[in-house]
Parts: structure tokens; C-alpha cells; sequence
């Protein structure tokens, strides 16, 4: 039974860049979470999608977007990059609009500079 | 008011010893309550999750929750030093049908030989 996974595990981008990150949720499971996860502080909510629509979002500006496919799995977009952007970025998927357990993805590091 | 409060720690005991984590949050309507293990570098895992007032056993570790006083504790017994890491408390708020997950900030367990 796969779990969570996340695509790419590093990257390092520019100030003023664009990003995508990539989500595949444990088998069985129609709901993602993201997360952005700073060094020494718990993670903070993204959004959450669950049929292909975003059903909550957290206090981030709109430069961070997202989509869910058909398949469930999800993709986290943050435009025009901010050195404060430099985190770890969790996927968590969950039953039926989060409100079961959430199971983390080992989650993409990604560096601004 | 932060959300979800967690003493930082460290907190440092002894192998063989039981290590108590402890947890507030300020959302009286909140229903779900987890703990997540965190390695250094790694994601949360989920180890427990507790819905209901009182305690929950699962091998070593044993969660416990009081809703009226909203307080949730996590106690570890003969802890081992592969038990060193930080332990995140998450609580489920509820918003238009939807559900996300809440931190604090996490407290750092360190358990020497």
C-alpha cells in the first residue's frame, strides 16, 4: 500500500521564481492538505482540496495556488518567490475533506535565494 | 492567543523514564486531536490520535484529553533514545464543512542513556 509522496524532495530556486510541487495522496485517500513548515515552528496550513476544489485556505496571500486532479493528486504552485518562502512544503491526505486522520508525505525542501 | 500552545522544551529524561508532553488549544468546538513525531529532517508521523474525553493506550504511549479544561497530553513510558525527537500536538478545527489541522510549535524530547 504506497503512501504519501512528494515530488521533487530539494529545490533551490531565484527570488521572483516559480515553483510547482507535486503531491500523489496514500492509496484510498481523495483529500490534500498542504502545509508550509519553517525551521523550528509546527506546520502552518496551506490549503485543502478534495474533489478537484479548494475547500479551506489558511492565511497565505495568492501567490500560492493549487489544483487537484481527477486522480486525487495535487499540485502546490507559489509564484513570484520571496526569500521567506524557503521551507519545508508537506502534503498530507486524508478521507473526506480532512476531518480523519492526515498522513504527511516525506515533503519538499525548497530554498529561495 | 496562539491557537495551539506547547512548552518548546527541551525536554530531557532519563532512559526507562516516562516523558509527559503536554498541550493546549483555544477552539472549544475542536473534536479531533493528534500528535505527530517529527525526527530531525524528516516529516510528522502520526502516532495517536484521540476523539474522546479520557485516555488512550497504544503500545507505550498513552494520550490523554480533557476538553473541558482543553488540554491534551501525550505520555511516552520506558522511553528510549529513538523516542528523541519533537513531538507536534495538531487539533482539528472545523470551518464551512471542512476540516484542517492546527499546530503548536512543537516540544523537543530528549531522552539520554
Amino acid at each position: 500500500d504506497a503512501g504519501v509522496t512528494q515530488s521533487p524532495t530539494h529545490l533551490i530556486k531565484t527570488r521572483g521564481q516559480q515553483v510547482t510541487l507535486r503531491c500523489s495522496p496514500k492509496s484510498g485517500h481523495d483529500t490534500v492538505s498542504w502545509y508550509q513548515q519553517a525551521l523550528g515552528q509546527g506546520p502552518q496550513f496551506i490549503f485543502q482540496y478534495y474533489e478537484e476544489e479548494e475547500r479551506q485556505r489558511g492565511n497565505f496571500p495568492d501567490r500560492f495556488s493549487g489544483h487537484q486532479f481527477p486522480n486525487y493528486s495535487s499540485e502546490l504552485n507559489v509564484n513570484a518567490l520571496l526569500l521567506g518562502d524557503s521551507a519545508l512544503y508537506l502534503c498530507a491526505s486524508s478521507l473526506r475533506g480532512g476531518g480523519y486522520e492526515q498522513y504527511f508525505g516525506p515533503g519538499t525542501r525548497l530554498t529561495v535565494t | 492567543q496562539k491557537e495551539v500552545e506547547q512548552n518548546s522544551g527541551p525536554l530531557s529524561v532519563p532512559e526507562g523514564a516516562i516523558a509527559s508532553l503536554n498541550c493546549t488549544y483555544s477552539d472549544r468546538g475542536s473534536q479531533s486531536f493528534f500528535w505527530y513525531r517529527q525526527y530531525s529532517g524528516k516529516s510528522p508521523e502520526l502516532i495517536m490520535f484521540i476523539y474522546s474525553n479520557g485516555d488512550k493506550e497504544d503500545g507505550r504511549f498513552t494520550a490523554q484529553l480533557n476538553k473541558a479544561s482543553q488540554y491534551v497530553s501525550l505520555l511516552i513510558r520506558d522511553s528510549q533514545p529513538s523516542d528523541s525527537a519533537t513531538y507536534l500536538c495538531a487539533v482539528n478545527v472545523r470551518s464551512g464543512g471542512y476540516n484542517k489541522l492546527i499546530f503548536g510549535a512543537g516540544t523537543r524530547l530528549a531522552v539520554h542513556p
